[in-house]
């Protein structure tokens, strides 16, 4: 049984194109986040959930649209697809952010654009 | 806001013992994870810090100072699986369950 399960695990698009990530978790948690892990491969925090509400929003351009329609399920749909984009998307959960629970993380979908 | 150090890359030989050093500058702290990410994969959980002081699980340690602002994992007994990169990631006191990562230290193991 999957913990934390992404689709696509790989995404090819052109610029311009407007594009969808799942994430879905079947651990229970109540919170979750996406991140972006780039070339350089720093994990830069996106956007964090808990139990369907935005709590963290870290200045990502408005192109990148998180929804979650119930706490097990965290979407990120990019509008107008960059070059820079290119990266890979990790999705994450954790248990009680306020502990030290660490995160689970989904396999990640790798995303070029070209 | 957060600056996480650590080296780029280290190698070590199997059986040996490689100690990965992470330095950070917070303006709040609530704890310290260490992450394996093995190339094309997820990050896996391996130890959290938050008081001073090592932590041990089996073949890996970690160490905290917070007066210092360091940790450092400990891996004894290198296998060849561990090779990997290990990313060190800070727990902002202010911000809900965010963490902050290091760039991450590959570590190659040699035969």
């Amino acid at each position: 049984d999957t913990a934390v399960s992404q689709t696509p695990k790989y995404l090819v698009t052109q610029m311009g194109n407007d594009k969808s990530i799942k994430c879905e978790q079947n651990l229970g948690h109540d919170t979750m986040y996406w991140y972006k892990q780039d070339s350089k491969k720093f994990l830069k925090i996106m956007f964090s959930y808990n139990n369907k509400e935005l709590i963290i929003n870290e200045t990502v351009p408005n192109r990148f649209s998180p929804k979650s329609p119930d706490k097990a399920h965290l979407n990120l749909h990019i509008n107008s697809l960059e070059l820079g984009d290119s990266a890979v998307y990790f999705c994450a959960s954790s248990q009680d952010p306020g502990t030290g629970y660490g995160y689970t993380f989904g396999s990640g979908t790798r995303l070029t654009v070209v | 806001g957060q600056n996480i150090d650590q080296p780029t890359e280290m190698t070590a030989t199997e059986g040996a013992i490689v100690q990965i050093n992470c330095t950070y500058q917070t303006s709040g702290f609530n704890g310290l994870f260490w992450y394996q990410q093995h190339a094309g994969e997820a990050p896996t959980f391996l130890s959290y810090n938050v008081l001073d002081g090592l932590e041990e699980k089996g073949r890996f340690s970690s160490f905290l100072s917070r007066s210092k602002g360091y940790s450092y994992l400990l891996l004894k007994e290198l296998q060849m699986k561990d090779s990997a990169s290990y990313l060190c990631a800070v727990k902002d006191a202010d911000s809900w369950g965010k963490l902050q990562f290091g760039a991450g230290t590959q570590v190659v193991v040699t035969p």
